[in-house]
């Protein structure tokens, strides 16, 4: 069974910073592409960021560049955001999803991770 | 970057209604345009990819259609398990993404 698990959320200031993993199973990690996706209070789906699967190509959207990183640990099944400078606008749950090459879909999504930032 | 547009942004139906829900792209994405529902408190579930097929284990009242700028995401006969926020979402620029902001069904 595919499983994504999403953790390292939680209460930061602004300015901030926070590391937040996704643990894959059931799956061969290292085959996909993956994806960091946020969803703010009562908002809809913002895509955050991408990683192709041996971590060659990072992509990341206009609002988050030069203050999160995306990566990944294939040996430990394991991707990763490190988000820094935060800001009150980066209030949202983060989900990890897997996109699949050939139908470029998101068929798997984890339980999402909190991050909220107070001033 | 390819702006998606959702409409309407909410409605109410009664069940065993024929729902439909249109995805407008700013530009041409092909085919490659995907539809999501996603309930309160829960991560989205994919329910049609490519514009028109069916997600493993997703009921067949569910249909989509269009191509280009123009798609529909059609529930044939609403229940009540159906009440839920749809998303569409295009890969066409993968691996950079764009969601529509949102379709509320309620009963």
């Amino acid at each position: 069974e595919v499983q994504l698990v999403e953790s390292g959320g939680g209460l930061v200031k602004s300015g901030g910073s926070l590391r937040l993993s996704c643990a894959a199973s059931g799956f061969n990690f290292g085959g996909f592409s993956m994806n960091w996706v946020r969803q703010a209070p009562g908002k809809g789906l913002e895509w955050v960021s991408s990683i192709s699967s041996g971590s060659d190509y990072k992509y990341y959207a206009d609002s988050v560049k030069g203050r999160f990183t995306i990566s990944r640990d294939n040996g430990k099944n394991t991707l990763i955001l490190q988000v820094n400078s935060l800001r009150a606008e980066d209030t949202a749950v983060y989900y990890c999803a897997r996109v699949v090459a050939t139908t470029r879909v998101f068929d798997y999504w984890g339980q999402g991770t909190q991050v909220t930032v107070s001033s | 970057d390819i702006q998606m547009i959702q409409s309407p942004s909410s409605l109410s139906a009664s069940v065993g209604d024929r729902v439909t829900i249109t995805c407008r792209s700013s530009q041409s994405i092909s085919l490659w345009l995907n539809w999501y529902q996603q309930k309160p408190g829960k991560a989205p579930k994919v329910l049609i990819y490519s514009t028109s097929n069916l997600q493993d284990g997703v009921p067949s009242r569910f249909s989509g259609s269009g191509s280009g700028t123009n798609f529909t995401l059609t529930i044939s006969s609403l229940q009540p398990e159906d009440c839920a926020t749809y998303y569409c979402h295009q890969s066409y620029t993968t691996p950079r993404y764009t969601f529509g902001q949102g379709t509320k069904v309620e009963i």
